[in-house]
C-alpha cells in the first residue's frame, strides 16, 4: 500500500511558466515532507522541505503548500526553466519517536519547453 | 567535494556472486541510510544507522543482504549469491538527525546477468 502517492507520471510545461506537481498522503503520522529532484543516473538532490506546523514554504523560485486536512502537498515552480527538467519525489517522514527514514512517491517527470 | 560518496559507481555481476558497495556520508552526518531503486520507481528504504548502530531494517533487505557502518563513519552494503531482482540503483543518504533533510550519494548501479 502506497503511503505516498504522485498520481501524474508526466508534467509538460512551457518556460516561463509555473508547474505544478502533486503529492497525497496517507499515514497521518508524517510530519515533515520534502521535494527532491532527480535527473538520469545521478543521486536525488534535496530542493525544498516543510514541516507539518507549516502550511508554506518559499526558496527562491520553489514554494511548496502543506494541506493537511487533505493530506496534500504541492510543488510550484515559478518560473520555469528548460534546466528544471527532471524527476520530482515527494517524500515524508514521521520524525516524532521514529527513525526518520523518508518514503517516497514514484515521481513525475516534468519537461520544460523552451 | 565534501558531498555523499558511493563506491563503485556501476557493477555488473554475474548471478550467484557476492558484491559489496561502500558509502562515505558527509563527515558531520550521524545518520547514514541505504535506499534501492528500481525503474519507475521511487527510492525504497533499505535500511540506517545512527553512528554505528544499525536501528531498523525493512523487510525489504532479506538475509543475503547485509550492511556495517564500523565505527560510524563509512558504510558498506553486501548482497550475497545476487539474484537477477537485485538488480537496481542502490543509494545511500545522510543527514545531521532525524529533522534535517538527507543527502544522497550519486547512487550504485548494480546489473546481475
Amino acid at each position: 500500500d502506497q503511503q505516498v502517492k504522485q498520481n501524474s507520471p508526466s508534467l509538460s510545461v512551457q518556460e516561463g511558466r509555473i508547474s505544478i506537481l502533486n503529492c497525497d498522503y496517507t499515514n497521518s503520522m508524517f510530519d515533515y515532507f520534502l521535494w527532491y529532484k532527480k535527473y538520469p543516473a545521478e543521486g536525488p538532490t534535496f530542493l525544498i522541505s516543510i514541516s507539518s506546523i507549516k502550511d508554506k514554504n518559499e526558496d527562491g523560485r520553489f514554494t511548496v503548500f502543506l494541506n493537511k486536512s487533505a493530506k496534500h502537498l504541492s510543488l510550484h515552480i515559478v518560473p520555469s526553466q528548460p534546466g528544471d527538467s527532471a524527476v520530482y519525489f515527494c517524500a515524508a517522514s514521521e520524525r516524532k519517536g521514529s527513525q526518520g527514514n523518508l518514503i517516497f512517491g514514484k515521481g513525475t517527470k516534468l519537461s520544460v519547453k523552451p | 567535494d565534501t558531498g555523499v560518496s558511493q563506491d563503485p559507481r556501476h557493477k555488473i555481476t554475474k548471478r550467484g556472486q557476492n558484491v559489496t558497495f561502500r558509502c562515505d556520508p558527509i563527515s558531520e552526518h550521524n545518520r547514514l541510510y541505504w535506499y534501492r531503486q528500481t525503474l519507475g520507481q521511487g527510492p525504497e528504504f533499505l535500511t540506517y544507522f545512527q553512528n554505528e548502530a544499525q536501528l531498523e531494517k525493512s523487510r525489504l533487505l532479506s538475509d543475503r543482504f547485509s550492511a556495517e557502518r564500523p565505527k560510524g563513519s563509512f558504510s558498506t552494503l553486501e548482497i550475497q549469491r545476487t539474484e537477477q531482482g537485485d538488480s537496481a540503483m542502490y543509494l545511500c543518504a545522510s543527514s545531521a538527525g532525524v529533522s534535517t533533510e538527507a543527502f544522497f550519494g550519486q547512487g550504485t548501479r548494480l546489473t546481475v546477468v
